[in-house]
């Protein structure tokens, strides 16, 4: 069965730090990976995914994610905060013979301080 | 541009009424999705199809239903049986690979009155 874990379901960080969302997944096959955003009232707008080429994954508005199979985790990071950063963001994961479900974490809410 | 188009964006209903959300998608995707929104519950899965005339309950499909007669259309109805409809509605659609994503519509948020 997969699943996806979202730890810290809010998240504040200062303009210009640092940002790390984190996503651990369960699975019993290699995954699919992907990273979505979400502005209020609005879809889901996809950041990036991994699937199954290099592990450290570049996305837009500077974000990136790195897959690493031994620590079965697929955290989010972005060097440098902006304000436009503040939004929800999830992570999911699809797996081969699953009928092309997609498995949703239960989001983290990024609050950008000025 | 091809997307994914969900009408109405708000939509109001009072207690006892079926209600229908349309999506519509012109991205050749073979599968549809409907997922429910909650505040700190993330998206759920209400149904999904992976071809024309076939769907699949998702995680909490009671008090829901949908159809699928053409690849484009995969409306949703939320039935007077559904306890609590009050939520944001989300439409996707993905090509029928797993490696591929999913595609989102703007939703639909639905408020019981």
């Amino acid at each position: 069965a997969q699943s996806v874990t979202q730890l810290g379901s809010h998240v504040s960080v200062s303009e210009g730090a640092l940002v790390l969302l984190r996503c651990n997944y369960s699975s019993s096959v290699p995954p699919y990976l992907f990273w979505y955003v979400q502005y209020p009232n609005q879809g889901l707008q996809l950041l990036l995914k991994y699937t199954s080429a290099a592990t450290l994954v570049k996305g837009i508005n500077g974000f990136e994610a790195e897959f690493k199979k031994s620590e079965t985790s697929f955290h989010l990071t972005k060097p440098s905060a902006h304000m436009r950063d503040a939004a929800e963001y999830f992570c999911a994961v699809s797996e081969e013979g699953t009928g092309n479900q997609f498995y949703f974490g239960t989001g983290t809410s990024l609050t950008v301080i000025p | 541009d091809g997307g994914i188009t969900q009408s109405p964006k708000y939509l109001f209903r009072k207690e006892g009424q079926n209600v229908t959300l349309s999506c519509e998608q012109n991205l050749n995707h073979d599968a549809m999705y409907w997922y429910r929104q909650d505040p700190g519950q993330g998206l759920r899965l209400i149904y999904y199809s992976q071809i024309v005339n076939d769907f699949q309950k998702g995680d909490i499909a009671e008090g829901y239903s949908v159809s699928r007669e053409k690849k484009e259309s995969f409306p949703l109805t939320v039935t007077s049986a559904q306890k609590n409809p009050t939520a944001f509605y989300l439409c996707a659609s993905r090509r029928d690979r797993e490696n591929t994503e999913a595609f989102f519509g703007q939703g639909t948020r639905l408020t019981v009155v």
